[in-house]
């Protein structure tokens, strides 16, 4: 157990619908990360937030929006899905710093009909 | 698209053989991680490698950073049954914490 909750485990939802995935991190890490991992990309980098503050961004689609709230937890909204948007979305965290080490949720996986 | 070119794509080993794979990338990285995923789970850490020359064992598993910042292996010695996934290499820096995957080796052990 790397201390990293997502809920849910498992969505199901139809094309142009929005969805919400939830992520709590690591007691103590103030980063988290948000990546996907389909058959075809591979694991991908999304987006980062620290302390609430968004960080960094990766390839993340303009559908696709994230936010950390004041008690470290995150979301990551997803609209106007596709079905080319099914696939594993995970969530990580860590501490941030020289010797920064991200440890991994065990995914929401989301699947679009 | 995926910035580190990991070999093998896939093995099929004997319990007991020992198993090594490799990630290299063109670019400079900071640090080097390794990970192990099981169907429908995150991805766990195996090892983190943080300095270039850098050797880590952790168990049966010995990775290393390459000296050039641009490469690094794995090795798991006398593999065993639940040596069975998918084991990614990962990499961070120098400018920012995102981490970049490869495309993962799929280990299959006989028994």
């Amino acid at each position: 157990d790397s201390g990293v909750t997502q809920t849910p485990k498992h969505l199901i939802t139809a094309t142009g619908q929005r969805v919400t995935l939830r992520c709590s991190p690591r007691s103590g890490d103030l980063s988290v990360y948000w990546y996907q991992q389909s058959l075809d990309q591979g694991l991908q980098f999304l987006i980062q937030y620290y302390n609430g503050e968004e960080r960094a961004k990766g390839n993340i689609l303009e559908r696709f929006s994230a936010q950390q709230f004041p008690d470290l937890h995150s979301e990551l909204n997803l609209s106007s899905l596709e079905l080319g948007d099914s696939a594993l979305y995970f969530c990580a965290s860590s501490v941030l710093g020289a010797r920064d080490t991200q440890y991994f949720g065990p995914g929401t996986r989301l699947t679009v009909l | 698209g995926q910035q580190l070119n990991q070999s093998p794509q896939s093995m099929f080993i004997q319990e007991g053989e020992d198993v090594s794979m490799n990630c290299t990338s063109s670019s400079i990285f900071n640090t080097w991680l390794w990970y192990k995923q099981d169907p429908g789970e995150g991805p766990v850490l195996l090892i983190a490698l943080y300095k270039a020359g850098e050797l880590t064992s952790n168990g049966r598993l010995t990775a290393q950073f390459g000296i050039t910042r641009k490469d690094s292996f794995l090795n798991i010695s006398a593999s065993i049954p639940s040596d069975v996934g998918i084991y990614f290499c990962a990499a961070q820096g120098p400018n920012d914490y995102k981490l970049s995957f490869g495309a993962g080796t799929t280990v299959t052990v006989r028994a």
